[in-house]
């Protein structure tokens, strides 16, 4: 059974640092992975999708790296803003089973001016 | 635009009632999804459904019914048999079930379900 841990659950940081936000998951065995963004009361917006065969993505200033042997996944936010604060997600599209979309609890992350 | 509209936004419930929620999308998408959403917890999958007219059970069906009479329509009722039904309920889809590989799920704006 897949399982997805997010850790640090809460980070705040000063506004211009980079960070990383950490996702490990149990089974390798998957058709990619997904890091989304929630704000208070809100839906999730997708932010970043890595197929199972590649080794990172980029958006901006976001970047995500999945490394399925070791099952982590990190989502790097360069100079980060304000804005950036939100709850952040990843979640595992598992193969087998059901295929179903396995989620972290998040990290809710805060940028402080 | 394409996307996925849920509605209401907030929807308050007495007890012993039942409501529906509603999930509409206009993506084209095969799979839809229910999933459900506490504080402290990940989200959880009540329902989905491949392709009309067929749905299947997540992990926390209990207390809660589906339909699937139109690609585009996937509503969720909360009967009241779910005897926790205060959360916040998400609906997304997928281009296909299982997943392909190059493209992922697109979620709605959410429901927030009161019991009063």
């Amino acid at each position: 059974k897949q399982e997805v841990t997010q850790i640090p659950a809460a980070l705040s940081v000063p506004e211009g640092e980079n960070l990383v936000l950490n996702c490990s998951f149990t089974d390798s065995a998957i058709y990619n992975l997904q890091w989304f963004r929630q704000d208070p009361g809100k839906g999730l917006t997708s932010l970043l999708l890595i197929q199972s065969s590649q080794r990172e993505q980029t958006s901006g200033r976001l970047n995500a790296s999945l490394d399925k042997s070791s099952g982590r996944s990190t989502l790097y936010i360069a100079a980060s803003q304000p804005g950036d604060s939100a709850t952040y997600l990843c979640a595992a599209s598992s193969q087998g089973g059901s295929e179903k979309l396995v989620f972290g609890k998040g990290t809710k992350l805060t940028v402080n001016p | 635009d394409g996307g996925i509209t849920q509605s209401p936004k907030y929807l308050f419930r007495k007890e012993g009632q039942n409501v529906t929620l509603s999930c509409e999308q206009n993506l084209n998408h095969d799979a839809m999804y229910w999933y459900r959403q506490d504080p402290g917890q990940g989200l959880r999958l009540i329902y989905y459904s491949q392709i009309v007219n067929d749905f299947q059970k997540g992990d926390i069906a209990e207390g809660y019914s589906v339909s699937r009479e139109k690609k585009e329509s996937f509503p969720l009722t909360v009967t009241s048999a779910q005897k926790n039904p205060t959360a916040f309920y998400l609906c997304a889809s997928s281009r296909s079930h299982p997943p392909v590989r190059n493209y992922g799920y697109t979620f709605g704006s959410g429901t927030r379900l009161t019991v009063v």
